[in-house]
């Protein structure tokens, strides 16, 4: 089965500084998908970024950004030019690949940003 | 478009008590998750639908769990005699098929007294 950890339980960050979260995972498979999500206090799982196994290239979105090192099984968020806005909890998650398969969250990485 | 919705947000039930969750995905998607997330935890994958037919439900923790997709659509994730570990909030979650983003509902929180 796989398995995905996050090792910081919670980061804090100045505003429009960086922040790095880390994420590493485990697995047999070759095809994968993985995800980093936001779940602020509403709840509501938003998703930020996500990468192919296959795309040697990391994914960006605007300010988010990721190192994926699949040989190292890690694959680490980056948030550039933190704002307030950016504080929630953040899941880095694991999907086969092959149809529709279920999630396979980390236990999430609480990040506060300081004025 | 509208996105996925849940009901009710919030719910608390006494210890022994049956409880119905519901969740209406994006429409036209066809594939539908639920997942179980504890407090201070990463949401935990319950079953799997695919239009109305339920192809994975191992991740349910107890008979006492059963979901159900009638017509593919509307799906209800139902607690029998609910027991205090079972307080979580439980998120719903559709996908096209094929397609790699799962969209979350709000979820609903769930606390037995």
């Amino acid at each position: 089965a796989q398995t995905v950890t996050q090792s910081q339980p919670e980061m804090s960050v100045q505003e429009a500084e960086t922040v790095t979260l880390s994420c590493t995972y485990d697995t047999s498979e070759s095809d994968y998908y993985l995800f980093w999500y936001k779940q602020p206090p509403s709840r509501q799982m938003i998703l930020v970024i996500r990468q192919e196994a296959y795309k040697q290239q990391n994914a960006t979105e605007n300010r988010f950004s990721v190192n994926f090192q699949k040989a190292a099984k890690s694959f680490s968020l980056k948030i550039s030019d933190s704002q307030l806005g950016d504080a929630a909890m953040y899941f880095c998650a694991y999907r086969s690949a092959g149809g529709n398969t279920p999630l396979v969250f980390g236990k999430g990485t609480r990040l506060s940003v300081i004025a | 478009g509208a996105g996925v919705s849940q009901s009710p947000r919030y719910k608390v039930a006494k210890r022994g008590q049956d409880v119905a969750l519901r969740c209406d995905p994006i429409s036209g998607h066809v594939s539908l998750f639920w997942y179980q997330q504890a407090l201070g935890q990463g949401p935990e994958f319950l079953t799997y639908f695919q239009n109305e037919a339920q192809l994975d439900k191992s991740g349910l923790p107890s008979d006492r769990f059963f979901a159900e997709r009638p017509e593919g659509s509307v799906s209800t994730l139902k607690i029998q005699r609910t027991q205090q570990e079972d307080s979580a909030v439980y998120l719903c979650a559709s996908s096209l098929e094929r397609v790699h983003e799962q969209f979350f509902g709000p979820g609903t929180r769930l606390t037995v007294l």
